[in-house]
């Protein structure tokens, strides 16, 4: 599994845009990029996963580059209850030993 | 979505007692599904891979007799955790995988206090 690393917290204000980067240089070429949110006491939610360039839904868009060596999470105009613990996952999605395993994470704490 | 969902929500039981978690897929088909376990501050480990109708893969490190996995049917896995011990109060969290669509999808966590 490649190895993923990300800032371990970030502060932000309500209605700004925090982009989170996450570095995975070892990323192999079967493996997508997925990010999860989670918030206390609860079970992690599927944000948006992508392969390459940019992937785009209603609650974020992924950055990718060309190398793939890392991606950018971001999330537009954030507000409190935007506060939670974000995940960057890398893995060969198609493949049946394919396993989520989480790193640390990202805290972002957001402020009125 | 496709949902999961989990069993109890929240456990108290006495040590040496054992404690079972049913993880359910709602409106898909799950052939694999993974348990794992969060203490507070801390990040996701995943515990198990639990396959149906088969024997399930442990972690490096995680107890295989102290944590049974079944996983009987195509929505249904369950983790029994024997003899608990109140270093086994954790947040117990499973994840089903819709291997139609390679999504996974996780369950809402089973907060488990030993006392």
């Amino acid at each position: 599994l490649a190895k993923t690393t990300q800032p371990i917290s970030m502060d932000s204000y309500e209605g700004q845009e925090v982009n989170i980067t996450c570095s995975h240089n070892n990323i192999a070429t079967n493996d997508y990029i997925t990010w999860y949110q989670q918030f206390p006491s609860q079970g992690p939610r599927f944000i948006i996963q992508g392969y390459k360039t940019k992937v785009t839904n209603e609650v974020a868009s992924l950055f990718i580059p060309a190398d793939r060596k890392s991606s950018t999470l971001s999330l537009p105009r954030v507000s409190l209850s935007d506060t939670a613990v974000y995940y960057c996952l890398v893995g060969a999605l198609r493949s049946n030993d394919y396993k989520l395993s989480f790193g640390a994470g990202t805290t972002v704490t957001v402020r009125a | 979505g496709a949902v999961v969902s989990q069993h109890p929500s929240r456990v108290i039981c006495k040590s040496g007692t054992s404690v079972k978690i049913e993880c359910r897929s709602l409106d898909f088909q799950a052939t694999t599904m993974f348990w794992y376990r969060q203490f507070p501050k801390q990040s996701l480990m995943l515990m198990a891979t639990s396959n149906e109708g088969s024997k399930a893969t442990y972690e490096q490190g995680v107890e295989k007799d102290k944590f049974l996995i079944n996983h009987a049917s195509l929505t249904l896995s369950t983790l029994t955790v024997t003899s608990a011990h109140p270093e086994d109060s954790s947040f117990y969290i499973c994840s089903a995988r819709d291997t139609r669509a390679y999504e996974q999808y996780f369950g809402p966590g089973t907060r488990l206090t030993v006392t």
